[in-house]
């Protein structure tokens, strides 16, 4: 089954606002990564968070980790209308050895007005 | 550096054609991804490959679905006998090692008629 679960599903703001979005997953992990979809297009990484860090940053970006309730934050401050995309968490199951493979959220898709 | 690149970017098949899908990974990676974006969805895995090598293919259908990537050359997705429901984006990725972050081209639209 699908390792991560997202919300909100969308999310609607205004430019200058911050915008957080809320992943949780179901099994441990070796790390979990963010990355950026904009329409149409293929996939940007944002940042990766390993599961002994708790808390990460990158410029605008600040992204948080809570293995005990398995769960990850993404916060996007000061938002700008380039920022309207969907947003995915991807997770690398721990004991997946060396595969690296991701198993990602369902997204969130984040609308930026100007 | 050129980015991860695939080809065609959309492709048209009829039921019962085959799909080739192309991936060329940046250089200097080993390290293939194959994922499968329906619409409205999140990507789901569908094979990892390393050079001549598949590694994990947990995630592919069990028939018409096969992949490689040869010592020279691109990675291929190819789709035996496509019907409808294989109807969905396929990206490729590429990493210099597994379990770290991956580099996604630009995806392959595939609409079977």
């Amino acid at each position: 089954s699908q390792q991560g679960e997202e919300d909100p599903q969308a999310l609607s703001i205004q430019e200058g606002e911050n915008a957080t979005m809320n992943c949780s997953y179901k099994t441990s992990i070796n790390n979990l990564q963010w990355y950026r979809q904009n329409s149409g297009r293929g996939l940007v990484h944002l940042i990766l968070i390993r599961s002994n860090e708790r808390e990460k940053h990158s410029g605008r970006l600040r992204v948080t980790l809570d293995t005990s309730k398995k769960s990850s934050s993404l916060l996007i401050t000061a938002s700008r209308a380039a920022d309207t995309a969907s947003y995915f968490c991807a997770t690398v199951p721990h004991g997946s050895g060396n595969t690296g493979k991701l198993i990602f959220g369902q997204g969130t898709t984040l609308q930026v007005k100007p | 550096n050129a980015g991860v690149m695939q080809n065609p970017r959309h492709l048209v098949r009829r039921r019962g054609q085959e799909a080739r899908l192309r991936c060329s990974p940046m250089k200097g990676h080993s390290h293939v991804y194959w994922y499968r974006q329906l619409p409205e969805e999140g990507l789901k895995f569908m094979v990892y490959l390393q050079k001549e090598n598949i590694i994990d293919e947990s995630g592919m259908p069990k028939e018409r679905f096969s992949a490689e990537f040869p010592k020279e050359g691109p990675s291929i997705l190819r789709i035996q006998q496509v019907v409808r429901g294989d109807s969905a984006a396929y990206f490729c990725a590429s990493s210099p090692q597994g379990g770290n972050e991956q580099f996604f081209g630009p995806g392959t639209r595939l609409t079977v008629l």
